[in-house]
């Protein structure tokens, strides 16, 4: 669905260097969602923001921050990257209906921290 | 607090065998339900849900509220069936919550 996009598609970056993985949407969605998915570990959600003020810790956000810079765009930092975050990053979108919601997702970031 | 257990990290079948992938959740209230699927090399994406009864690729679940289970079943996997399958409740107007997933893969 090329109305979720993320930037960069790969990236491979050293332990300690910042980094940013960006998500757009034109689905005009208010929820927007941070994973990442490991073998063996499935998705595990980071941040959730279902709106341009709200920004909320997921599971496992520890050593990540987001930033909503606009309904359409929600960012995801690693401030100072370590090994174990190598991982497959996926943003999601949404938009609740009643009593049901479908998120769309990205096409996902790979990320390798050496 | 909100679970979903998928029990099955991986499963495999041949071709044009039954498929099951098992999913039970706890959950306060009576959530909805929802199965989503990721072949490889592709993002993830929603395969169907409880409230539309609907089957899709052949796929159907059933809502069993007295074991709260919701198991994804195929009467005949096909190899293109392949995939990251991933469990989701979700309770009003809370967020998604993912199972870890079972990976299926379908011999030929």
């Amino acid at each position: 669905d090329a109305d979720v996009t993320q930037t960069p598609r790969n990236r491979i970056t050293k332990t300690g260097k910042r980094i940013m993985l960006e998500c757009s949407q034109t689905k005009g969605h208010d929820r927007m969602y941070w994973y990442r998915q490991d073998p063996g570990l499935g998705l595990r959600l980071i941040y959730y923001s279902f709106d341009v003020k709200d920004i909320n810790k997921g599971e496992i956000s520890d050593g990540y921050s987001v930033s909503r810079q606009a309904q359409a765009k929600f960012s995801l930092s690693l401030e100072s990257a370590i090994p174990n975050q190598t991982a497959l990053y996926f943003c999601a979108t949404s938009d609740l209906g009643y009593a049901q919601e479908t998120q769309y997702f990205g096409p996902g970031t790979r990320l390798l921290v050496l | 607090a909100q679970r979903v257990t998928q029990p099955e990290k991986l499963l495999s079948v041949f071709k044009g065998a039954p498929v099951e992938l098992k999913c039970n959740y706890s959950y306060s209230g009576s959530p909805e339900l929802f199965w989503y699927v990721q072949y490889s090399r592709q993002r993830l994406q929603l395969l169907l849900r409880h409230i539309s009864r609907e089957s899709i690729k052949g796929f159907t679940a059933d809502l069993n509220k007295g074991e709260t289970s919701f198991h994804l079943k195929k009467p005949f996997a096909q190899e293109e069936d392949s995939a990251m399958y991933y469990c989701a409740p979700q309770g009003g107007s809370e967020k998604l919550v993912f199972g870890k997933g079972t990976k299926l893969t379908v011999n030929p």
